[in-house]
């Protein structure tokens, strides 16, 4: 199975600063198989990125998903106080087998 | 609208059985892959099964113990476990899956896009 490792495993940090979040993958993930969800506690997962870097309908774009190969990205430009939550980087790689990083806790400071 | 929406959430004892069920809407039920994903308390995602319209898929950590089928005559979803164990503990989540395709009609990315609430599945041991 491909483990995805994601980075930070928390981070605290202000409304309006701009938050980074990676994920490094065990072996190469083709963009099209690698996707971001935002998890809030007692909530649905959501669907943020697919394809590494297209925004899902109705995503803000302060969101922005990059990287390739191993290597991958989700980056927040200005935190709003809903963007407070769990985020993680998953991969379809060997679809319909799949896997998900641990998780980065996105926490307010 | 997309709906999907889990029951069936119990305290169960080590060994026992339980049967999840899912209800979806919004969609065309036998056009996509319906999937569980389950979150452990304190842990992260973690895929359990896949139903592909006819093929099922597990986990190693839940194959030959979990079934996944799907009845098309009520656009649901069901998680069949048995021999529950003590790391099954987590809230069970039932996801659509879905393929994007770019303006070419090139695969542009794989994704669950919708994800009910959950039910909490705890086993005692």
């Amino acid at each position: 199975d491909i483990v995805l490792t994601q980075s930070p495993g928390a981070l605290s940090l202000s409304p309006g600063e701009r938050a980074a979040l990676f994920c490094r993958a065990s072996q190469t993930v083709p963009s099209t198989y690698l996707t971001w969800y935002q998890h809030k506690p007692g909530q649905a997962p959501r669907l943020l990125i697919y394809g590494a870097s297209t925004r899902a309908a109705g995503v803000p774009d302060r969101f922005s998903g990059s990287g390739s190969g191993t290597d991958f990205s989700l980056t927040i430009s200005r935190l709003q106080p809903e963007d407070f939550a769990v985020y993680y980087c998953h991969q379809f790689v060997t679809s319909p087998r799949n896997t998900f990083g641990q998780g980065t806790k996105l926490e307010i400071k | 609208e997309v709906q999907l929406s889990e029951s069936g959430g119990a305290l169960v004892q080590a060994g026992g059985s339980l049967r999840l069920s899912c209800s979806t809407s919004g969609f065309d039920f036998s056009g996509y892959a319906l999937s569980w994903v389950r979150l452990p308390p304190g842990k992260g995602l973690e895929w359990v099964s896949t139903n592909l319209v006819g093929s099922t898929y597990h986990a190693d950590s839940v194959r030959g113990r979990f079934t996944t089928p799907r009845d098309s005559s009520k656009n649901m979803l069901y998680l069949q476990m048995n021999g529950l164990r003590a790391e099954d503990t987590a809230v069970y989540y039932c996801v659509k899956g879905r393929d994007y395709y770019d303006s070419s009609g090139s695969l542009a990315g794989v994704a669950f896009d919708y994800w009910g609430q959950g039910t909490l599945v705890t086993v005692s041991s």
